[in-house]
């Protein structure tokens, strides 16, 4: 079945970076893309960007251009998200999530469990 | 702020219906699909509802999508206690260029 794995918990301090992982299993890794989202506590959700499972192109809305990386390494099926410079407000839980078709705007359909990030001196 | 509208919570008996809005602009729902969902207590999101009105496998009838113009509703009936969630609408923002969502709406069975 399509299953989506993230890597653990982390704890980082101001100013660090920390890069997650989401490992795919159960379709073709480069028929898709995926995004990542992210849920600071009791808040909604927002959109970090997009990657392709193919291309490997991204796109990152203007919040996040510049601190943000999204990479993929294709013979493991796995992507990864890089953040830089945390500050206290990058504390929440990020989620990584498969697009349903190869396109940015066409939704997520299956979502891994969630990586929960602090970040605190 | 969220640029989708949702409210911030409703409430009914076991049994009975619940809509829950969403409202946005031109820019997103009025030009493209509304995805729905659905995030149980200490869990991720799940899928609910694609491209307006759609069920993934797996869905019960229960849930229902429309969109009219730029607002969406989701609609629950025959309200059960495991329906107790966070529910969130989102789609693209053409103008953005990015996925927005709506705040949540918390539902609760009374």
């Amino acid at each position: 079945q399509v299953q989506l794995v993230q890597s653990g918990v982390e704890v980082k301090k101001p100013g660090a970076s920390v890069k997650v992982s989401c490992k795919a299993s159960g379709y073709t890794f480069t028929s898709y893309s995926l995004s990542w989202v992210r849920q600071a506590p009791g808040q909604g959700l927002e959109w970090m960007g997009w990657i392709s499972g193919y291309s490997g192109h991204t796109m990152y809305p203007q919040k996040f251009q510049g601190r943000v990386t999204m990479t993929t390494h294709t013979s493991t099926s796995t992507a990864y998200l890089e953040v830089r410079s945390l500050t206290s407000d990058d504390t929440a839980v990020y989620y990584c999530a498969r697009g349903q078709t190869v396109n940015p705007y066409d939704g997520f359909d299956m979502w891994g469990q969630g990586t929960m990030l602090t970040v605190s001196s | 702020q969220s640029v989708l509208t949702q409210p911030p919570s409703v409430s009914a008996a076991p049994g009975q219906k619940v809509t829950i809005s969403c409202s946005g602009s031109s820019s997103n729902i009025g030009n493209n699909y509304v995805s729905w969902f659905q995030q149980l207590p200490r869990t991720a999101p799940k899928l609910l509802m694609y491209d307006n009105n759609k069920r993934p496998s797996g869905i019960p009838g229960r849930f229902s999508g429309s969109k009219s113009g730029t607002s969406a509703t989701l609609s629950i009936t025959g309200l059960q206690t495991g329906d107790e969630a966070d529910y969130y609408c989102g789609t693209w923002d053409s103008s953005l260029s990015a996925w927005v969502f709506g705040g949540g709406t918390k539902v609760t069975v009374l």
